[in-house]
């Protein structure tokens, strides 16, 4: 069974440009995360989605940071314009969301994103 | 939001020996949590999880103890491999929320 899949794995853009990144979760989860991930630190939660619901969009700055989920399934993360602050390792994971709590949530590799 | 720490930034130990990372939750309600393992370059890898109506869950080599009296977690790795160098983060979550809260990570050196 593939695993989260993110793409692509690098980018590095100049400051003020736009940039996406994409992710298709596991087959069948219904629950769909973007995490920031900074060097040496846990990762951050930006935006959760349930099916293509947004159900979570409160650590999103959303001045220049979206996202879609567009048919519940892959999703797209777009930052425009760039800042050098938002160099960092942005991870997408899923998990089966079921009314008996939490499930396992997995990770995808990540895209290493560089602003110069 | 929650704050979920670990004691030790670096533990290193020696190839054959077990390894003990700790975890602590500041959320009383949190009750599910989730080990990671994080290889350089990669995502985090699921290890263990355990729900809050246990207190020891055991995998292959790996344990996780919770305590929830004094809101500690605790991933035991036995016999440990040079493979087992990483990074490794708590996760913990909320109800139903599907929300998740991570620590900032320690990380594990092997010595061959």
């Amino acid at each position: 069974e593939a695993g989260v899949v993110q793409s692509p794995r690098y980018k590095i853009i100049e400051k003020k440009q736009p940039v996406a990144f994409w992710c298709n979760p596991i087959s069948g989860h219904n629950t769909l995360y973007w995490y920031l991930q900074n060097l040496g630190q846990g990762p951050e939660l930006l935006i959760r989605y349930e099916n293509e619901e947004a159900v979570d969009d409160s650590q999103l700055p959303k001045d220049r940071f979206s996202a879609e989920r567009l048919k519940g399934v892959d999703s797209t993360l777009k930052i425009q314009p760039a800042e050098l602050g938002d160099s960092a390792v942005y991870l997408c994971a899923s998990s089966l969301a079921t009314s008996g709590g939490a499930q396992e949530q997995f990770f995808g590799p990540g895209t290493r994103l560089t602003v110069l | 939001g929650e704050s979920v720490g670990l004691h030790l930034p670096t533990l290193s130990v020696q190839e054959g020996d077990n390894s003990i990372i700790n975890c602590a939750y500041s959320n009383s309600a949190s009750d599910y949590f989730i080990w990671y393992k994080q290889e350089s370059g990669k995502g985090p890898q699921f290890i263990i999880d355990i729900r809050s109506n246990m207190d020891k869950r055991q995998g292959q080599r790996v344990t996780v103890l919770l305590n929830k009296t004094v809101k500690h977690l605790s991933l035991q790795i036995a016999a440990t491999q040079p493979g087992d160098s990483a990074v490794y983060f708590c996760a913990e979550n909320e109800g139903n929320f599907n929300k998740f809260y991570f620590g900032s990570g320690t990380k594990l050196n092997v010595k061959p």
